[in-house]
């Protein structure tokens, strides 16, 4: 079976930058495209970006160019998203999520909690 | 970029009720829409894909429908387990994804 698993909960202040990361077991990470998604508190899913993890190739959504990077580490089967220059918006669960064939995404990290605050 | 909405935001229903929720997109995306049902602390589960797959494990009161720009998800005699919220997601304007509003279910 396949299981995602996510780095711990994170508080950062304003300005700085966080790196969650995202570990996969019982597949290949190069197989598939990978996804991270985020949700604010009470709010619905919001994409950042796609990376595919054979040769490190990304997209980012628009609102995300430019404070944003997504790695991968081969040899561990982690993922990493690293967001920078945090304002309080950026307060969200951060999801990677496996993007086993078109439209079929799972499964989900069980999330990572960032909170931005002064 | 593709917009889903979705309605309604939120409904109340009984155990053995019938339920739709639907998903509408801005622009024709075939059939490449998921829904998933999300218990609040949660990560998402896949329910369906490819608007009518039934996800592996999925139990089969859950349906789905649709194609182009409209689609439906459908529970069939709701569960207790099955009050949460429920979302739509489309792939088909690949890399990006785009999701619904999101639908309450509560008791």
């Amino acid at each position: 079976q396949v299981h995602l698993v996510q780095s711990g909960a994170e508080v950062k202040r304003p300005g700085t930058s966080v790196k969650v990361s995202c570990k996969i077991s019982g597949t290949t990470l190069t197989a598939f495209y990978m996804h991270w998604v985020r949700q604010a508190p009470g709010q619905g899913l919001q994409w950042m970006g796609m990376i595919i993890p054979e040769g490190g190739g990304t997209s980012y959504a628009l609102g995300f160019q430019g404070r944003i990077a997504m790695t991968v580490d081969t040899s561990r089967d982690t993922l990493y998203m690293e967001l920078r220059n945090l304002t309080l918006s950026d307060t969200a669960v951060y999801y990677c999520v496996r993007r086993f064939s078109s439209s079929r995404l799972y499964p989900w990290g069980q999330g990572t909690l960032v909170t931005v605050s002064s | 970029a593709v917009q889903m909405t979705q309605s309604p935001a939120s409904l109340s229903a009984s155990v053995g009720d019938r339920i739709t929720i639907t998903c509408r997109a801005s622009q024709d995306v075939r059939e490449e829409v998921a829904w998933y049902q999300q218990i609040p602390g949660q990560a998402p589960k896949l329910l369906i894909y490819e608007a009518y797959r039934l996800q592996s494990g999925v139990p089969s009161r859950f349906s789905g429908s649709g194609s182009g720009t409209d689609f439906t998800l459908t529970i069939n005699s709701l569960q207790p387990e099955d009050f949460a919220t429920y979302f739509c997601l489309q792939d088909f304007d690949f890399p990006s994804l785009s999701f619904g509003g999101g639908t309450k279910v509560e008791i």
